[in-house]
């Protein structure tokens, strides 16, 4: 897996869209990046993913660049339940069967 | 995620006993994952299996074994040879094609006696 980068940690105020970045510099062309969050003491939730197309869906959105070196995840309207730790993964799923988690970033929706 | 059910949530283990960790899915996916979480860290692989009857192991299987005799089900054991058992176990599960997301249950905590 090519090795992503996060923020340690973000606030985000109740109501509004929550955009947390990822760098995937090295990522290669068969992997996709891939969003989790994990609410303390809970499995991981698996949120979206995509390879280069930005990407929709009930929870979020996914927005790819061009070049497919970075990414973001927005939550459109934030509420006090989107407070987690959120993983940006690049992954192949290929081969590699191993999902690598780094430390994340940690969102506080504030009231 | 719904459809992977870990049981129990909560378990204590008795030193030089062994305990076993099941995970049931209904999503009908052919491979399955455990995988140990430590406090403030990632995911660890500790074994996989991509097909009924069919297993591997990830970084960490010392101490760990598996079996796969239906599809539905991926129990763990943890041996007395695990001398640090003490963490989250999760459960993951994954359907076709390869790049589908795995899906994770919501976790087994272990702990001493």
């Amino acid at each position: 897996d090519a090795k992503t980068t996060q923020p340690t940690s973000m606030d985000c105020a109740e109501g509004r869209a929550a955009n947390l970045p990822c760098n995937h510099s090295t990522i290669s062309g068969n992997e996709y990046v891939y969003w989790y969050r994990q609410i303390h003491s809970q499995g991981p939730q698996y949120i979206i993913h995509g390879l280069k197309n930005n990407e929709t869906n009930e929870m979020a959105s996914l927005i790819i660049t061009e070049d497919r070196k970075s990414s973001t995840l927005i939550l459109p309207h934030a509420t006090l339940r989107d407070t987690a730790v959120y993983y940006c993964i690049a992954h192949s799923g290929a081969g590699s069967y191993q999902l690598t988690f780094g430390k994340g970033t940690k969102l506080s929706v504030i009231p | 995620d719904g459809g992977i059910t870990q049981s129990p949530k909560y378990l204590f283990r008795k030193e030089g006993q062994n305990v076993t960790l099941s995970c049931e899915q209904n999503l009908n996916h052919d491979a399955m994952y455990w995988y140990r979480q430590d406090p403030g860290q990632g995911l660890r692989l500790i074994y996989y299996s991509q097909i009924v009857n069919d297993f591997q192991k990830g970084d960490i299987a010392e101490g760990y074994s598996v079996s796969r005799e239906k599809k539905e089900s991926f129990p763990l054991t943890v041996t007395s040879a695990q001398k640090n058992p003490t963490a989250f176990y999760l459960c993951a599960t994954r359907g076709t094609p390869s790049n589908q997301p795995q899906h994770f249950g919501d976790g087994t905590r272990l702990s001493i006696l």
